[in-house]
């Protein structure tokens, strides 16, 4: 059973495309966050829900919208695509009551031409 | 603004040998600190979870241990074997609904 799953895994598109990422956990866990792994393998948070309610928005383009229909989904749109946004998206996901171990999905790879 | 930092970057040893990872912090108001490993090509995998309150968490050949007040982390991997090549990554967080700090991860090579 996958804890938190991703789709798509893979990811080629052109620039200017729009497209979307998305992110489940079946692990009952109440927060979900999106992180992006640059080419030099750094990971750096884009967005935290909790509950549904964005806690975290971090210093991202207003091209990149997340959504969360509910607390075991979070989802990543991307609007207008730029070479710029090739990169590993990570999805993970956390429960306060049980110490905030963080869990994360297996990644998408983006990657625009 | 919390900084974490993992050196060196890179690190081979030969298989059997113990060795030390080390992780570093600037901020010592954290509420945890995980260490993961990642796999090239592959997501995260969570080794250990130390809260603010504990020094050290043991999981198999796995020890992590925590010195808040210098801002250091160590994970220890005893006998070491091929099968543990693979990225280590440290990360903090603030508070319990807080973003992770990722360090830039250690390579690690174990030779047969």
């Amino acid at each position: 059973d996958t804890a938190v799953s991703q789709t798509p895994k893979y990811l080629v598109t052109q620039m200017g495309n729009d497209k979307s990422i998305k992110c489940e956990q079946n692990l009952g866990h109440d927060t979900m966050y999106w992180y992006k792994q640059d080419s030099k393998k750094f990971l750096k948070i884009m967005f935290s829900y909790n509950n549904k309610e964005l806690i975290i928005n971090e210093t991202v383009p207003n091209r990149f919208s997340p959504k969360s229909p509910d607390k075991a989904h979070l989802n990543l749109h991307i609007n207008s695509l730029e070479l710029g946004d090739s990169a590993v998206y990570f999805c993970a996901s956390s429960l306060i009551e049980r110490g905030g171990r963080a869990f994360f999905g297996q990644g998408t790879r983006l990657t625009v031409v | 603004k919390q900084e974490v930092t993992q050196i060196p970057a890179a690190l081979s040893v030969p298989e059997g040998e113990n060795l030390v990872l080390n992780c570093s912090f600037t901020d010592s108001a954290i509420y945890n600190l995980q260490w993961f490993r990642q796999d090239p090509g592959k997501g995260l995998t969570s080794l250990l979870l130390i809260q603010s309150s504990q020094r050290e968490q043991t999981s198999g050949r796995l020890n992590a241990s925590l010195d808040k007040s210098s801002g250091r982390s160590t994970l220890y991997i005893a006998a070491s074997q091929p099968g543990d090549s693979a990225t280590y990554l440290c990360a903090v967080r603030r508070g319990a609904n807080s973003k992770l700090t990722f360090g830039k991860g250690i390579t690690l090579s174990v030779r047969p």
